[in-house]
């Protein structure tokens, strides 16, 4: 079973300041994604990365996924209230195909007071 | 267009009941799957049905079922409920490119399940 690590588990920070948020297993995933989710919603879709090294900006977060494809790490710049969240990373056994099984870490607790 | 839904928000059940979720993906999405999550484990992957079919199973036993109508929604089921079975139910729908490309999940808000 593969398992994913997020760290750190809760991360409460000050308007405007910069966080990383990490994503870590010891198997490697053809493709790893990032959810945000609110609390009474379901996650949803931030970024797929699929490349070894590949980094993807989203207005003020920049995800990368690790060269071997084991980690992936989540920036936020200048980090707002309307960022809290769970933030989840998930990583996909199978690259498209027919296998949509996703693993998923347990998640960041982001708090981002004004 | 419409987002996943899924019926109902939220439910009540006594030990040993069952119960039948719901859900509808987005329009053109024949993929479904299901997750629960709770606050010790995270979400896990229950299953996912392609086309009427279960294509992939996760780890829980046997009272948990689901299944996918030709209109590709979906129900799952649980029988004999146990208190541990308290949690957040979550659909999710996706969709494959020809080229076998996929886009990752849509996921409705979720049935929140509380057995007393």
């Amino acid at each position: 079973t593969q398992l994913l690590e997020q760290s750190p588990q809760f991360l409460s920070i000050q308007e405007g300041e910069n966080l990383t948020v990490y994503c870590n297993s010891s198997s490697v995933f053809s493709s790893l994604q990032w959810y945000r989710q609110e609390p009474g919603e379901g996650p949803v879709l931030l970024v797929t990365v699929v490349t070894g090294g590949e980094v993807k900006k989203l207005k003020r977060l920049t995800f990368q996924f690790g060269d071997a494809r084991k980690d992936s790490s989540l920036h936020i710049t200048a980090a707002q209230p309307g960022d809290t969240g769970l933030y989840l990373c998930a990583g996909s056994e199978n690259s498209g195909g027919s296998n949509y099984k996703l693993t998923f870490g347990k998640g960041t607790l982001l708090t981002v007071n004004p | 267009k419409a987002g996943v839904t899924q019926t109902p928000r939220y439910l009540i059940k006594t030990r040993g009941q069952q119960v039948t979720l719901s859900c509808s993906p987005i329009s053109g999405h024949r993929s479904v799957s299901w997750y629960q999550q709770t606050p010790g484990q995270g979400l896990q992957f229950l299953f996912e049905y392609f086309s009427e079919t279960q294509r992939n199973k996760g780890n829980f036993p046997g009272r948990f079922s689901g299944r996918q109508f030709s209109n590709s929604r979906s129900e799952m089921n649980v029988s004999t409920l146990e208190l541990g079975d308290s949690a957040l139910y979550l659909c999710a729908s996706s969709l494959t490119s020809r080229g076998g490309n996929w886009y990752g999940y849509t996921f409705g808000s979720g049935t929140r399940l509380t057995v007393v």
